[in-house]
């Protein structure tokens, strides 16, 4: 059973562009949102969360929104690099549960061409 | 330099042979876990440990067995290898407490014949 469902699977931009990848979950006691990236070789890297008290993240280039009412959040990668390329994952936890017990999406594997 | 070391990096074994993975992190990280990564399907929980001597079963458990005698270390052992366990494996480790990151080592690409 696929609790936090992640689309699309794959995604090419073209450089300057925006990326967006979406996630939605089922459990409503999920509290914790982040997104992790993952360069071929690599183990994932954390790279922005969220809790569900609040409807936007930004960090940089990148933003997570979040619809608490739909289950649903996403990634905003604005002015898309090269160097953006990479495989994203979702992810959703709960806080008695903390790091230990991430529940990740299918992955997004995002292509920036020149 | 903080991190999180997996060894062996990469592993070609065959079927029914014990083989363990090893996990270590240099972070004094109370809670560390295993994962195993499968095209399509994301990254999958196999266990997880809160401390020493606390571990418990994630969501891919059959076939996995961990210990935690160490905070530092948490190997992962498969007593008897199939090829349904071919996979690219992961450990991660991070302080207790909502919100704080999960670090991850490099991996470990386990191929079962």
């Amino acid at each position: 059973q696929q609790q936090v469902k992640q689309s699309p699977q794959s995604l090419i931009v073209q450089k300057g562009g925006i990326s967006i990848i979406n996630c939605a979950y089922e459990n409503t006691a999920f509290d914790y949102f982040p997104w992790y990236q993952q360069f071929p070789g690599k183990g994932p890297a954390l790279l922005i969360a969220i809790r569900p008290d609040v409807s936007e993240k930004k960090e940089g280039r990148f933003t997570i929104s979040f619809n608490k009412s739909a289950k649903q959040f996403s990634l905003h990668i604005m002015d898309s690099q090269p160097g953006d390329s990479a495989t994203y994952f979702c992810a959703a936890s709960i806080s008695n549960f903390g790091n230990e017990k991430l529940t990740f999406g299918t992955g997004t594997r995002l292509t920036i061409i020149p | 330099e903080a991190q999180v070391t997996q060894n062996p990096r990469y592993l070609i074994t065959v079927t029914g042979k014990k083989l363990t993975v090893t996990c270590s992190q240099n972070m004094n990280h109370e809670y560390m876990s295993w994962y195993r990564q499968d095209p399509g399907l994301g990254l999958r929980q196999i266990y997880y440990s809160m401390n020493v001597e606390v571990t418990d079963k994630g969501d891919v458990p059959e076939g996995y067995k961990v210990s935690r005698k160490e905070k530092r270390n948490f190997p992962l052992i498969l007593e008897s290898p199939s090829p349904n366990q071919t996979s690219l494996y992961f450990c991660a480790s991070s302080y207790r407490g909502l919100g704080t990151e999960a670090f991850f080592g490099q991996g470990t690409r386990l191929t079962v014949v």
